[in-house]
């Protein structure tokens, strides 16, 4: 059974960055994609990007290119999301899930809820 | 990109009765790599159906999914207390999208 657990909360100032982490267990790790998906409160889901560990090689939704930065650490099966230049706009429950372009997110992890305030 | 429209924004029903849920996507969906989820509150999404009208692992078979190209329908043959969620619609091509959610309310 594939496992998800992401970091903890974070307040985060305007301007600033955060780095959200997701350790997998269960799989195998290597070779399955790992996306980004963010839900603002009260809405619906945005999908920030994904990789797969094994390639190394992100891709990202248009929208947060040259902002997001998605990277996996096989040693360590963890993910991590990073995200620059926060606004108030970024204040959002950010998730890993196993997927990307191409198949389902069939396992999601609990969520990490990133505050932006001054 | 490609924008999904579900409807109804919320459906109001009851316990035992029968769900129709739509997605509308403004161009046709690669492959129908087309996938349904439900939310409850404080939760991750949970998969239901991927592929347009496979059922995920565990999903019961109350669950099913239908269409292709550009109209998509979930339905939910009899409704059960843990069904009245908010359900979202996502196309996984290219670049992902998702629908905004249709609340299932008693």
């Amino acid at each position: 059974q594939v496992q998800l657990v992401q970091s903890g909360a974070e307040v985060k100032k305007p301007g600033s960055s955060v780095k959200v982490s997701c350790k997998a267990s269960g799989g195998t790790f290597s070779s399955y994609p790992i996306s980004w998906v963010r839900q603002a409160p009260g809405q619906g889901f945005e999908w920030m990007g994904g990789i797969i560990p094994i390639f190394g090689r992100a891709h990202y939704a248009q929208k947060f290119q040259g902002r997001v930065t998605i990277t996996a650490d096989e040693s360590t099966s963890t993910a991590y999301m990073e995200l620059s230049s926060l606004t108030s706009e970024d204040t959002a429950l950010y998730y890993c899930a196993r997927g990307d372009a191409g198949t389902e997110l069939d396992y999601w992890g609990q969520g990490t809820l990133v505050t932006v305030s001054s | 990109e490609i924008v999904l429209t579900q409807s109804p924004g919320t459906l109001s029903l009851s316990p035992g009765e029968r769900a129709t849920l739509s997605c509308r996507a403004s161009q046709s969906v690669t492959n129908n790599y087309l996938a349904w989820y439900r939310q409850t509150p404080g939760q991750a999404p949970r998969l239901l159906i991927y592929g347009a009208s496979t059922r995920a692992t565990g999903i019961p078979a109350r669950f099913s999914g239908s269409g292709s190209g550009t109209d998509f329908t979930l339905t939910i043959s009899r409704l059960e207390p843990e069904d009245f969620a908010v359900y979202y619609c996502q196309q996984y091509g290219h670049s992902p999208t998702f629908g905004q959610g249709t609340k299932l309310e008693i």
